[in-house]
């Protein structure tokens, strides 16, 4: 799997967007970029992921750069219950028996 | 659906007591794995399966047995329970092929080891 990089820690206003850096320079061309949130307590949570394409769903819109070295993950209206940890993870869709390895994320805080 | 369920939710044991943490999954999903979380620490896997009767260490086997009889349950054996196994440990699923990476996440068990 390619190695990504993530600020550890990231603040962002109530309402406001709320925008996630990822570098995954060393990227393959068959794998996709996941991203994975965990809220205090809970388990991790499964956001989107994408493989070139720019991605939306209900919960966030993934956008990737043409070269496919880095993307960012927006979160159009930050709410003080997406303060968690996000972890942007790079691999193959059908990667058999290998397992998910979470590095240590960005801690997002949503302030009032 | 119920999704990734986990019991108990809270466990405390003595040293060199043994137990079970029941996981089980409703979706079908060929893939389920065990992960420890250690406070302020990423998630670590301990064991994890591709399918019925089949079974593989993660990064931190050591002190735990696993078994997958069914699709549906994947229970974590705790030996000889010891404080470094005092932690959050958490259950995924996920189907096999190309959705094989957006694991569904049960909501813990948080165990403590005295």
């Amino acid at each position: 799997d390619a190695k990504t990089t993530q600020p550890p820690s990231m603040d962002c206003a109530e309402g406001r967007a709320a925008n996630l850096p990822c570098n995954h320079s060393t990227i393959s061309g068959n794998e996709y970029v996941y991203w994975y949130r965990q809220i205090h307590s809970q388990g991790p949570q499964y956001i989107i992921h994408g493989l070139k394409n720019n991605e939306t769903n209900e919960m966030a819109s993934l956008i990737i750069t043409e070269d496919r070295k880095s993307s960012t993950l927006i979160l159009p209206h930050a709410t003080l219950r997406d303060t968690a940890v996000y972890y942007c993870i790079v691999r193959v869709a059908n990667s058999g028996n290998t397992p998910l390895v979470f590095g240590k994320g960005t801690r997002l805080s949503v302030i009032a | 659906n119920a999704g990734v369920t986990q019991t108990p939710k809270f466990q405390v044991l003595k040293t060199g007591q043994s137990m079970t943490l029941q996981c089980a999954q409703d979706m079908n999903h060929e893939y389920m794995s065990w992960y420890r979380q250690d406070p302020g620490m990423g998630l670590r896997l301990i064991h994890y399966s591709v399918g019925a009767g089949i079974t593989d260490q993660g990064e931190v086997p050591n002190g735990y047995n696993v078994s997958r009889s069914t699709t549906e349950d994947f229970p974590l054996r705790l030996l000889l329970a010891a404080p470094s196994q005092t932690s959050v440990y958490f259950c995924a699923s996920s189907p096999s092929g190309k959705s094989y990476n957006e694991q569904f996440f049960g909501p813990g068990t948080r165990l403590t080891v005295l």
